[in-house]
């Protein structure tokens, strides 16, 4: 069954420094979303990519794909304090109940000021 | 602020008692989501509604029942849990289920604990 592995499980950095988070998958995808989770709040959709697509801005937000090697990045550039949150790699999962999101166990990130 | 609500913010309940959680939506989005999820973990889904019919059953204890009046509404019925049962439970909406998947919409969640 699909399952997501988000690499690393913490990062720490200042403001204004990029971040970047990776994420692996194990079997094949139609698109690959990511979400960020502040603490103790729900989670919020960034950016969907396509398996089709390589790659994908939105803001300071920029994500790659390579199904090549079943793997996503993420690249926050020139980050805030207010990017402090977990961030999470999801995919659907085919190998078992169809179509439903399987969330990888996320990064967090903390952006000191 | 996001656009679904649940309520309440924070639930404390005995093994023994029964309580609900509310979900609500007003984005015209047809399928519903329980998710539950633990501290410093990912989180896994526990039901699906599509078209308000239960479509995914995650092999989730039968302590937990869903419930989706119409298509703006879920409830999750939860009687005689179990202290390992606490955690976030989230719920989220999207405009429908197919293969080129639709973003999901989170609510912020109901912090529950059993004692």
């Amino acid at each position: 069954s699909q399952q997501g592995e988000e690499d690393p499980q913490a990062l720490s950095i200042q403001e204004g420094e990029n971040a970047t988070m990776n994420c692996s998958y194990k079997t094949s995808i139609n698109n690959l979303q990511w979400y960020r989770q502040n603490s103790g709040r729900g989670l919020v959709h960034l950016i969907l990519i396509r398996s089709n697509e390589r790659e994908k801005h939105s803001g300071r937000l920029r994500v790659t794909l390579d199904t090549s090697k079943k793997s996503s990045s993420l690249l926050i550039t020139a980050s805030r304090a207010a990017d402090t949150a977990s961030y999470f790699c999801a995919m659907e999962d085919y190998g078992g109940s169809q179509g439903n999101l399987i969330f990888g166990k996320g990064t967090k990130l903390s952006v000191k000021p | 602020d996001t656009e679904v609500t649940q309520t309440p913010k924070h639930l404390v309940m005995g093994m023994t008692n029964k309580k609900s959680l509310k979900c609500e939506q007003h984005m015209g989005h047809r399928a519903m989501y329980w998710y539950k999820q633990k501290a410093k973990k990912p989180p896994e889904l526990m039901f699906v509604y599509s078209y308000e019919k239960l479509s995914i059953n995650e092999s989730v204890p039968s302590r937990f029942s869903p419930e989706c009046p119409n298509s703006s509404l879920l409830n999750l019925h939860l009687h005689a849990l179990q202290p390992e049962d606490s955690a976030l439970y989230l719920c989220a909406s999207s405009q429908a289920r197919d293969r080129v998947y639709s973003p999901l919409h989170f609510g912020n969640g109901t912090r529950l604990t059993v004692t």
